[in-house]
């Protein structure tokens, strides 16, 4: 099962423009790539997913090279509630892996 | 729409006790999955049950075991606790269980064994 290897912090400003990236070199096949992000005692939350190229959707874009041993997560103009942990996953068959997951800190 | 309803909220519980958690899932999810979160880490994949069925078991003793409902509601039931069982036990349900479908996450239930 593939496994994920994102950075462990990131600190941004209020307004910026965030990318995450995650390395997943024993991507399988039929795995997507998944982003969640998570608040403290609660349950993660779907950000984004993406099999290939890039997906955009109204809070973020997943662009996924093709060799798909990478993933980047952008985060367009962050603000202070998005302070949390952001998870990379890759998955097929049911079984998701959590990686360290990546704690964004917004700075006013 | 109701979420992923999980109960209860907190438990705390001596070693060697059992334990049973429930979940809910979004009406019209026929998948749950089970994912133990332990302080300061990322969820670990436990047990994925579909329509009944196992169809996934991660890397956890036999004391877990866990099962789904006609409802689709399931319970996860974990026997002789040790301290090292302490963690946020999430439940999550999807459609089918496909790499495809978005899974959807509870809040949790976080369990302390003392």
């Amino acid at each position: 099962l593939a496994k994920t290897t994102q950075p462990i912090s990131m600190d941004s400003y209020e307004g910026q423009e965030v990318n995450i990236t995650c390395s997943h070199n024993n991507i399988a096949t039929n795995d997507y790539i998944t982003w969640y992000q998570q608040f403290p005692s609660q349950g993660p939350r779907f950000i984004i997913q993406g099999y290939k190229t890039k997906v955009t959707n109204e809070v973020a874009s997943l662009f996924i090279p093709a060799d798909r041993k990478s993933s980047t997560l952008s985060l367009p103009r962050v603000s202070l509630s998005d302070t949390a942990v952001y998870y990379c996953l890759v998955g097929a068959l049911y079984k998701y892996i959590f990686g360290t997951g990546t704690r964004l800190k917004v700075l006013a | 729409d109701a979420g992923v309803t999980q109960s209860p909220t907190h438990l705390i519980k001596t070693r060697g006790q059992h334990v049973t958690l429930r979940c809910s899932p979004i009406s019209g999810h026929k998948s749950v999955s089970w994912y133990q979160q332990v302080l300061g880490q990322g969820p670990q994949f436990i047990f994925q049950y579909y329509e009944k069925e196992e169809r996934g078991r991660g890397n956890f003793p036999d004391r877990f075991s866990a099962r789904q409902f006609p409802n689709y509601s399931s319970e996860l039931n974990v026997n002789a606790l040790l301290l090292g069982d302490s963690a946020l036990y999430l439940c999550a349900s999807s459609l089918e269980g496909a790499s495809t479908d978005t899974q959807y996450f509870g809040p949790g239930t976080r369990l302390t064994v003392l």
